[in-house]
Formats: structure tokens, C-alpha cells, sequence
């Protein structure tokens, strides 16, 4: 299959421990950002979004901060699970398109 | 509807041939965009439509990258004189709004 992220920072983490992953964004003028998760053989699938007017957003296990202050974005994981195990990429929007980060590959301990 | 639908999943092609990808976006979505993704890299945008309008191109898309939606629905991307280093997942992402996308699976090509 396909190898996604060879070559990226790695995140190991222990089955049922909280994930933090980081990120930071290049313009301050940024008013929406996504985090996205990518399979092996899969595109990028949707986690969370948050705008520029929040700080902080929850979803299900998952929770997106945001300072603006420094640009930069985190992801937390409660309880992390083994179907959690992806590349995990932070965008922020741009006129017509996202721009991503690098990625950061999370690795599932059992 | 199932997603947004890429095809083929894998090529292989030799050096200096043209391929040829479509994309099938979710059907109410009226924007398109396309990406290429190189190992230890994010997404990098290629292109973006609005309908069958062709509204940004990236500096990534050189000449022998060309991109339609000609009745704004599924849209095809040809890269001619394929080169090595136009090994890459090809994503086409669709929306209905400014916010967030929704992926294919991408289309994997290799050139040997």
C-alpha cells in the first residue's frame, strides 16, 4: 500500500493516554483552520475546524486550540485509540484554498 | 452519493507519456480544487474551480499540467511528457462553501 509520511515527525503515543499534536500557521490574517487525518490508502478526512474568533473548540475525543498570539494550533486526543494511528495535517484557509502543514504521523502504542 | 470519487486509484506510467485523472465530486458541491502530496509533504494546491470556471492556478501547475470541468461536475487533470518528478498522490477535494473540504482517496502516480 501506499506509505504515507516516512519522512515526518512522529508522535508515539500509549493506547489510552491524550495525544497532543502542534502546528503552526503562517499568516496572522488566517480566519478558519482544519485539522485533517490521513490514512494509509485514504485521502484526508475531516476531524475539526475552529475560526479565528475562538480559542478553543471540542469535538468527540478531540480538541482543537488556538493562539493566535503565536499562530499556532494543537490537536488533543483524549484516550487515544489504535484507529487514531494517521498523518495528521493542520490547514489554514487562504483566499481560494487551504494551506497545509507537514504533518505529524501518530503512532499507536498497544 | 458516495464522496468524491477519483480514478484511477494507482498509475504507473513511463517517463514522457501523458496520464490522464478524474474526479468526481460529491454532486451539489459546485467547487472543485485539486492538490498533489509528495512523501514527508502536506497537500499542495494545484488548482481551484468554481463550476466549470477555472478561477486559480497554482505556480506548481507548469504548462504541461492542464485542468477542466467542462459542465461543471467531474473534472479531468492531464499532465503531458510526464517527468519523474511528477511522482505524487493527485487529491481532488470538493465543497459547497468556503469551508472545509471533502477528499477522494487520490489518484497514486508513479513515473518510471
Amino acid at each position: 500500500g501506499e506509505s504515507v509520511g516516512l519522512h515526518l515527525p512522529t508522535l508515539s503515543v500509549q493506547e489510552g493516554d491524550n495525544s497532543i499534536i502542534n502546528c503552526a500557521y503562517s499568516n496572522s490574517a488566517s480566519d478558519y483552520f482544519i485539522w485533517y487525518k490521513r490514512e494509509s490508502g485514504k485521502g484526508p478526512q475531516f476531524i475539526i475546524d475552529i475560526r479565528s474568533n475562538m480559542d478553543k473548540r471540542q469535538g468527540q475525543r478531540v480538541t482543537v486550540l488556538l493562539n493566535k498570539t503565536v499562530k499556532h494550533l494543537s490537536l488533543q486526543i483524549a484516550a487515544t485509540q489504535p484507529g487514531d494511528s494517521a498523518v495528521y495535517f493542520c490547514a489554514e484557509r487562504g483566499t481560494y484554498k487551504y494551506i497545509f502543514g507537514t504533518g505529524t504521523r501518530l503512532k499507536v502504542l498497544a | 452519493d458516495t464522496g468524491v470519487s477519483q480514478n484511477p486509484r494507482h498509475k504507473i506510467t513511463k517517463r514522457g507519456q501523458n496520464v490522464t485523472f478524474r474526479c468526481d465530486p460529491i454532486s451539489e458541491h459546485n467547487r472543485l480544487y485539486w492538490y498533489r502530496q509528495t512523501l514527508g509533504q502536506g497537500p499542495e494546491f494545484l488548482t481551484y474551480f468554481q463550476n466549470e470556471a477555472q478561477l486559480e492556478k497554482s505556480r506548481l501547475l507548469s504548462d504541461r499540467f492542464s485542468a477542466e470541468r467542462p459542465k461543471g461536475s467531474f473534472s479531468t487533470l492531464e499532465i503531458q511528457r510526464t517527468e519523474q518528478g511528477d511522482s505524487a498522490m493527485y487529491l481532488c477535494a470538493s465543497s459547497q462553501t468556503v469551508d472545509g473540504y471533502t477528499f477522494g482517496s487520490g489518484t497514486r502516480l508513479t513515473v518510471v
